[in-house]
């Protein structure tokens, strides 16, 4: 088992060009989650989903955009850079049976290193 | 508005010494309570976690002890050792809602 996989591990880019983030989980889980990781500041939520065709903003979504067309695959497109956006970017994905059942296990991919210079 | 609160950001503890990272909440509905291990480079893991009907849990050298009525809940890690050197993420959550993450701490434990 892989695991949640995450590419690429590094990248640089120039403002305003744009990129996605790709992000796949083979664990079958219905949730998924992207989260930046700035230092000293913790994990901040950017957008999460909790099955195909189904996405929500997180605490910090301007910027970013998401779709989830597959179980497996959750991607993250930045439009149009800023310097902001230079940071460690983790998706994530647990399993949950429904709205009765409480948060489980959350399951990290190893990061992106994203500079925008 | 920060709904988790971590401290300290930063703590060296001597091999063999006893680790205390602390974490205060604000959402009395919050129902889980874990904490996640980061080595650098790599993702969070989980480490341990409990749920408010008890107020300790203990999985080998890591206890996370838990207050309800204050709010807060801790991880002790006995016999820190210097494989134990990371950042530990505090996290809150309510039914089956995402995690709410502290701003983590950064252990190193010296040989």
């Amino acid at each position: 088992n892989a695991g949640v996989t995450q590419t690429p591990k590094f990248r640089i880019l120039k403002i305003g060009q744009s990129m996605t983030l790709q992000c796949t989980q083979d664990m079958n889980h219905n949730y998924m989650y992207w989260y930046r990781q700035d230092p000293g500041m913790g994990l901040k939520l950017i957008y999460y989903s909790v099955g195909a065709g189904i996405t929500d903003k997180g605490e910090v979504p301007n910027g970013y955009n998401v779709s989830r067309s597959t179980t497996e695959d959750f991607p993250l497109r930045l439009e149009l850079a800023a310097p902001s956006q230079t940071s460690v970017y983790f998706c994530a994905s647990s399993i949950t049976q429904g709205s009765w059942q409480p948060t489980t296990e959350a399951f990290f991919g190893q990061g992106t290193r994203l500079t925008v210079v | 508005q920060q709904q988790v609160k971590q401290s300290p950001q930063s703590l060296i503890v001597q091999k063999g010494g006893i680790s205390i990272i602390n974490c205060a909440y604000e959402n009395t509905a919050f129902d889980y309570f874990p904490w996640y291990q980061q080595f650098p480079g790599k993702g969070p893991a989980l480490l341990i976690a409990i749920r408010p009907d008890v107020s300790e849990k203990k999985e080998g050298r890591f206890t996370i002890s838990f207050n309800k009525s204050a709010k807060q809940f801790s991880l002790h890690i006995m016999d820190s050792q210097p494989g134990d050197s990371a950042t530990y993420f505090c996290a809150a959550s309510r039914g089956y809602s995402t995690l709410t993450f502290g701003k983590g701490t950064m252990l190193l434990v010296s040989p």
